[in-house]
């Protein structure tokens, strides 16, 4: 089975940086996403990562260490539309593409 | 455009009646997934389907059942025998089931309320 731990709310200052991290533990490893979800919207995809190290896309970064089974997701000069649910999903080897999803982390960015 | 659609967004229904969420798609994606989503967690993977005509229970298949004659279409039937039917449903598709990065894009979701 697959278990995912995220923290459950942060709050940080517009333009600062801010670390979403997450810790998983699975049987098997094939790949973690982070999607972006606006309250009461879809998720959207953020990032992929399937091999150890740091995967940059403009504003957001994410990286990953499979031998500690964590992953965080970097975000830079925060806006205020950065405030949103972020979820961390981990899609197991042998369970063609489905993904667990951690419960998600709540972050408020304010002026 | 190519996306997926739900409907409706916002569906009410008193408790013993089933009822049946659309999910349709035409990205071309072979793998199609149902969601539900209670506040302040994340998703749970209730039935998930890798090509037509075959679908697989997901954590939390019970009181929901599955279809999927055509490749853009996988509705979702919410019967009276599940016991907390209140929620978001969010409805996924994916390029291919097993290989590749392949991310899963989302519908807009539909809001059941069940009195």
């Amino acid at each position: 089975g697959q278990n995912i731990d995220q923290p459950t709310e942060m709050t940080a200052t517009e333009g600062a940086i801010v670390q979403i991290n997450c810790t998983y533990q699975t049987s098997g490893f094939n790949g973690l996403f982070w999607y972006q979800q606006h309250a009461g919207e879809a998720p959207t995809f953020l990032s992929y990562n399937v091999l150890d190290g740091l995967e940059e896309k403009g504003r957001f970064s994410s990286f990953l260490s499979r031998s500690k089974g964590y992953s965080y997701l970097l975000l830079k000069e925060l806006q205020m539309k950065d405030s949103a649910s972020y979820l961390c999903a981990v899609r197991g080897f042998s369970n063609a593409g489905k993904s667990t999803f951690g419960d998600g982390t709540t972050l408020t960015v304010k002026p | 455009d190519g996306g997926i659609t739900q409907s409706p967004k916002y569906l009410f229904r008193k408790e013993g009646q089933n009822v049946t969420l659309s999910c349709e798609q035409n990205l071309n994606h072979d793998a199609m997934y149902w969601y539900r989503q209670d506040p302040g967690q994340g998703l749970r993977l209730i039935y998930y389907s890798q090509i037509v005509n075959d679908f697989q229970k997901g954590d939390i298949a019970e009181g929901y059942s599955v279809s999927r004659e055509k490749k853009e279409s996988f509705p979702l039937t919410v019967t009276s025998a599940q016991k907390n039917p209140t929620a978001f449903y969010l409805c996924a598709s994916s390029p291919e089931a097993r290989s590749g990065p392949h991310e899963q894009y989302f519908g807009p979701g539909t809001r059941l309320t069940v009195t």
